[in-house]
């Protein structure tokens, strides 16, 4: 069965506090690994596509990686306007999505 | 250009009765898909239409249904609402499938449906 898994749940930083959220999965027939964000009474906004392991992508002070079994979505000195819950979703051989509980981050000013 | 536009934003119905959400996607979107989202079962796909045809469906009972119009807007049916279905329903559109796995869906922001 197809399984997204995100940890942590809640994570809480410090502004300029450096830390890192994980995305692994188990998923036959994996398309894509993306990430989105989602802030409170809004729909998820996307963020970034990872295809194949090994590979990087950066936006601002967000930078996401991918391996054969995870994906790390690294932020580097958070601001309070990175507070949101971030999804990690894999896309399935016939292009659905499959969806993490998602990581609520809150970074205090 | 305008985004994805769901419409109602707000809806309370009473268990038992039926109702209808609108989704109107980005202009030359083709392809549109449907999600729950509760707090405790996260984000689940309800079912997908590219070019009037419902090409996926997840594991919802059959009292979820949907349709896509010659324009591409879409529309969902929940027939017999039951406490459970009370979410955030949320449409996302791209302009084709296969896109969507290059550039990734677009998020309307949802209906919020309280079944009481």
């Amino acid at each position: 069965e197809d399984q997204v898994t995100q940890s942590p749940e809640a994570l809480r930083l410090q502004e300029g506090e450096s830390s890192s959220l994980n995305c692994s999965y188990t998923v036959s027939g994996l398309r894509g690994l993306f990430w989105y964000r989602q802030d409170p009474g809004k729909g998820p906004e996307f963020l970034f596509t990872l295809y194949s392991a090994g590979e990087e992508k950066e936006k601002e002070r967000l930078k996401a990686t991918l391996t054969k079994k995870e994906s790390f979505l690294h932020i580097t000195a958070p601001k309070p306007e990175d507070s949101a819950t971030y999804l990690c979703a894999a896309s399935l051989n016939d292009y659905k999505l499959s969806f993490g509980a998602g990581t609520t981050v809150t970074v205090r000013a | 250009k305008a985004g994805v536009t769901q419409t109602p934003r707000y809806l309370i119905k009473t268990r038992g009765q039926q109702v209808t959400l609108s989704c109107s996607p980005i202009s030359g979107h083709r392809s549109v898909s449907w999600y729950q989202q509760t707090p405790g079962q996260g984000l689940q796909f309800l079912f997908e239409y590219f070019s009037e045809t419902q090409r996926n469906k997840g594991n919802f009972p059959g009292r979820f249904s949907g349709r896509q119009f010659s324009n591409s807007r879409s529309e969902m049916n929940v027939s017999t609402l039951e406490l459970g279905d009370s979410a955030l329903y949320l449409c996302a559109s791209s302009l084709t499938p296969s896109q969507a796995s290059l550039y990734g869906y677009t998020f309307g922001s949802g209906t919020r449906l309280t079944v009481v």
